[in-house]
């Protein structure tokens, strides 16, 4: 069964605590692995997408990694501004559009 | 662009009376995608159509819910009746899918059900 697993649960930072949050996911072939910021009350906000395992993507204090296993969301020196819930989401090779998520990391950043 | 458009974003209604909920998806894009979000099961996918022809139902999660994309702007979930246990916010999203490339989601801003 196609399953993502994200780590922690709960992520607590000072700001300028540089740290990491995990995504571990088990499908029968990747087509894609998505990361999305989600802010309360609000949808998801697309930040990255990764293909293939070595590929890297960074956008600010943000910076994505993929592996054949897991992806790890590097956040370098956050701020408060970067507390909210990131989501991790993986489309398999089968299932067509069908996308997978995470429960998700609540980061909170303390100023 | 204005983004995906939902309505309404806030719904409250008695067990057993019908509740619509309304997707205008960003115009050009051919997929979209009705999700359900809780505290206890996260953000699951319920159904997602390709070009208004729905491909994968299997996330919904009983005949009470239906469905309906009757052209390229407008989208409608229906849960009749509904119950307390479809209390959630429910978002829509839309992608494009262009050159055979399987691109990002954008989301909508999500309308919370509330079933008393």
């Amino acid at each position: 069964e196609d399953q993502v697993t994200q780590s922690p649960e709960a992520l607590r930072l000072q700001e300028g605590e540089s740290s990491s949050l995990n995504c571990s996911y088990t499908v029968s072939g990747l087509r894609g692995l998505f990361w999305y910021r989600q802010d309360p009350g609000k949808g998801p906000e697309f930040l990255f997408t990764l293909y293939s395992a070595g590929e890297e993507k960074e956008k600010e204090r943000l910076k994505a990694t993929l592996t054949k296993k897991e992806s790890f969301l590097h956040i370098t020196a956050p701020k408060p501004e970067d507390s909210a819930t990131y989501l991790c989401a993986v489309r398999p090779t089968t299932g067509g559009f069908k996308t997978i998520f995470g429960a998700g990391t609540r980061l909170f950043v303390k100023a | 662009d204005a983004g995906v458009i939902q309505s309404p974003r806030h719904e409250v209604t008695e067990m057993g009376q019908e509740v619509t909920l309304r997707c205008k998806p960003i115009s050009g894009h051919n997929s979209l995608f009705w999700y359900r979000q809780t505290m206890m099961r996260g953000l699951e996918l319920l159904i997602y159509f390709n070009n208004n022809v729905p491909i994968d139902d299997s996330g919904m999660p009983e005949d009470r819910f239906s469905a309906k994309m009757p052209n390229a702007s407008f989208s409608t979930l229906k849960i009749q009746p509904s119950e307390p246990r479809d209390s959630a916010v429910y978002f829509c999203a839309s992608s494009s899918s262009s050159g055979g490339a399987y691109n990002e989601q954008f989301f909508g801003p999500g309308t919370r059900l509330t079933v008393l």
